[in-house]
């Protein structure tokens, strides 16, 4: 398997412009997670999908935010907007449901994507 | 709320020496399981080591070892004869039902 797999890996967009980032998760995981990261305030959980399906989008900072999960091998994220503020690493993971729940045997991630909004 | 504590957002370490870094936790859920997590500058996660909190006995893995303290809600990662490819940021994580807490991280800097 070749892991989740992340594009672009870097992104650069002036402000206001929209942004779109894009997910392949594991074959057979059903969970998928949207997380961003920065030097401040570390991984943040922005939303994440049971079968395709948002469970938790509390994490999600704005309007201008938005995440699908159109089928199982495929999620975005979407900026639109993008605001300088919104320069982070986005990362993508996902998880198999375990006996326990998927949380109990970790995640696989993404290699991020690098955001720069100037 | 689920919550998790990394106290030393830096440590340093010798080649070859041995380095713990501390990771604290706080859940109401009975039955969940710890990870320590390394990110490299190539900014990849990569999963160190895994504990599950209903086992007494502590995690190992080669050279990563994890002192777990239940009662005091404590998960600590040992890391022996430290190597240069460890230098990374280190995150420790909580997880139960779905979701993993996140500690913001302990930058590890191991010297030549």
């Amino acid at each position: 398997d070749a892991g989740v797999i992340q594009s672009p890996r870097h992104e650069v967009t002036e402000m206001g412009q929209e942004v779109t980032l894009r997910c392949k998760p594991i074959s057979g995981h059903d969970y998928l997670f949207w997380y961003r990261q920065t030097m401040m305030r570390g991984l943040e959980l922005l939303i994440y999908f049971n079968n395709n399906v948002p469970i938790d989008d509390s994490g999600m900072p704005e309007d201008r935010f938005s995440a699908k999960m159109p089928n199982a091998s495929f999620s975005t994220l979407k900026i639109q907007p993008s605001e300088p503020r919104d320069s982070a690493v986005y990362f993508c993971a996902s998880s198999a449901q375990g006996r326990r729940g998927s949380a109990n045997y970790g995640y696989t991630f993404g290699s991020g994507t690098r955001l720069t909004v100037v | 709320a689920q919550t998790v504590t990394q106290s030393q957002p830096e440590m340093s370490v010798q080649e070859a020496e041995t380095v713990t870094l501390s990771c604290t936790y706080d859940t109401s859920e009975s039955d969940y399981y710890l990870f320590w997590y390394k990110q490299p500058p190539s900014r990849q996660m990569i999963l160190v080591i895994r504990q599950e909190a209903y086992k007494q006995q502590n995690a190992t893995e080669n050279r990563f070892s994890v002192n777990f303290q239940k009662a005091a809600k404590s998960f600590s990662l040992k890391i022996s004869d430290s190597q240069l490819g460890d230098a990374a940021m280190y995150s420790c994580y909580q997880g139960g039902s779905e979701k993993l807490v996140f500690g913001k991280g302990t930058k590890l800097t191991v010297n030549p």
